[in-house]
């Protein structure tokens, strides 16, 4: 069955360094997205993306974070200058269409921890 | 701000028992709503979804309830096993453009032997 992959499962980085985390959606799938979820809270949209570009971002999503398509198969999120409020699990989600009546699948997530 | 939420966050039934894990929202132009199981080191694992023109939808051995007039998800999860215990997590979605989900909270479903 295919599947959203994440890569790396966990990434430990120091304050104020860069960060790039990778995802792999479903082949055939058009939107992808990134979401955040902190330890013990619920499951916070951060972006997505459609046909290479930025269609939806939260108040979440500020300048410290990017999203690229770098070469038609992966999807990565960087977060520039990490700070300690940024630890969290990270999950790519994709789906083939968008909107109402869209399930997205989601992949393992990397857990990033900011020390 | 609108939200979706859910009303317990832990909840404990002895196996081979039902479980009802409820959820309110607060937009009324969601339209798409889905319930999601997530075990703990893994992401989001899709259950059922429902759309706003039903107010009920089953699955194998989950039934989906939507009330519309009072804002209220619920996930009905019949003759439960042990690895049902996870925590579920009601998403919805108001549709258009590429819309993220709004998640509620989470409940922790835990399955007594």
């Amino acid at each position: 069955e295919p599947e959203v992959t994440q890569t790396p499962s966990h990434q430990v980085t120091q304050m104020g360094q860069e960060v790039i985390l990778r995802c792999v959606p479903i082949s055939n799938h058009l939107y992808f997205y990134w979401y955040r979820q902190i330890l013990g809270q619920k499951v916070e949209f951060l972006v997505s993306f459609y046909n290479n570009e930025i269609s939806e971002k939260s108040e979440i999503f500020d300048d410290q974070f990017s999203v690229e398509r770098p070469d038609g198969s992966n999807f990565t999120l960087k977060i520039r200058s990490t700070k300690l409020e940024d630890s969290a699990m990270y999950f790519c989600a994709s789906s083939p269409q968008s909107g109402a009546n869209t399930e997205a699948f989601f992949g393992q997530g990397t857990r990033l921890t900011v020390v | 701000g609108e939200s979706v939420g859910l009303h317990l966050p832990t909840l404990s039934v002895q196996e081979g028992d039902n479980s009802i894990i409820n959820c309110a929202y607060s937009n009324s132009a969601s339209d798409y709503f889905i319930w999601y199981k997530q075990e703990s080191g893994k992401g989001p694992q899709f259950i059922i979804d429902i759309r706003s023109n039903m107010d009920k939808r089953q699955g194998q051995r989950v039934t989906v309830l939507l009330n519309k007039t009072v804002k209220h998800l619920s996930l009905q999860i019949a003759a439960t096993q042990p690895g049902d215990s996870a925590v579920y997590f009601c998403a919805e979605n108001s549709g258009g453009g590429a819309d993220g989900l709004t998640f509620g909270k989470g409940t922790h479903l835990i399955i007594q032997p």
